[in-house]
């Protein structure tokens, strides 16, 4: 099956710097990658989504690359703020067969003011 | 407001004794899952329904069992609960395989 490997799992980054998630997924036949971020208390979130016929998409401040060669996406978030700190998961999932989307382990990321 | 509303938030209790968490979406989706989330671990799906009366086996399904009788309803039932299934458990729902989940907030489960 899937397998999706995620890091890092913790990012410490100063507000105003950049951050970047990094995913790499195992079956070629992935063709959605969505990026969900949960904040405490709460259930995970959409923040953005690729699909694969694109390579980049971008929205505001979050953007996100896919390298289908490669099998990894990632996640790039600029201009960090204190609400950016949350955890934020990868996931890869295919349109066809059975539907178990495939998540990473996570990542915490932490905005210091 | 569109949403996923799953209950009870916290539920402890006590090896053996049944329970059922409930979940309901508001969306008309067709697909609802169950996952866990464990320290380290992420999301690990449970069980998933594509459509009334049609549900299958996600990465995780031992111990746990579910009932797809209406579109909007997707119970989590455990038999017989024991110490290893205390989890943060979450429902979710979504148009489709390659379309976002849209989760509910989370029922805290221990079982003692």
């Amino acid at each position: 099956g899937e397998n999706v490997e995620q890091h890092p799992s913790t990012l410490s980054v100063q507000e105003g710097d950049s951050a970047v998630i990094k995913c790499t997924y195992s079956d070629s036949a992935s063709n959605y990658f969505p990026w969900y971020k949960q904040e405490l208390g709460k259930g995970p979130q959409l923040i953005i989504d690729i699909r694969s016929n694109v390579g980049e998409k971008k929205d505001q401040r979050i953007a996100v690359t896919l390298n289908k060669t490669a099998k990894h996406f990632s996640l790039h978030i600029t201009e960090t703020q204190p609400e950016d700190s949350a955890v934020y998961f990868c996931a890869a999932s295919i349109s066809g067969g059975s539907y178990i989307p495939t998540f990473g382990r996570g990542t915490s990321l932490i905005v210091h003011p | 407001e569109a949403q996923v509303t799953q209950n009870p938030r916290y539920l402890i209790t006590v090896t053996g004794k049944k329970l059922t968490v409930t979940c309901s979406q508001n969306m008309n989706h067709e697909y609802m899952s169950w996952y866990r989330q464990d320290p380290g671990l992420g999301l690990r799906q449970i069980y998933y329904s594509m459509n009334v009366e049609v549900t299958d086996k996600g990465d995780v399904p031992e111990g746990y069992k579910v009932s797809r009788k209406e579109k909007r309803n997707f119970p989590l039932i455990l038999e017989s609960p024991s110490p290893n299934q205390t989890s943060l458990y979450f429902c979710a729902s979504s148009l489709g395989k390659s379309y976002p989940l849209h989760f509910g907030n989370g029922t805290r489960l221990t079982v003692t």
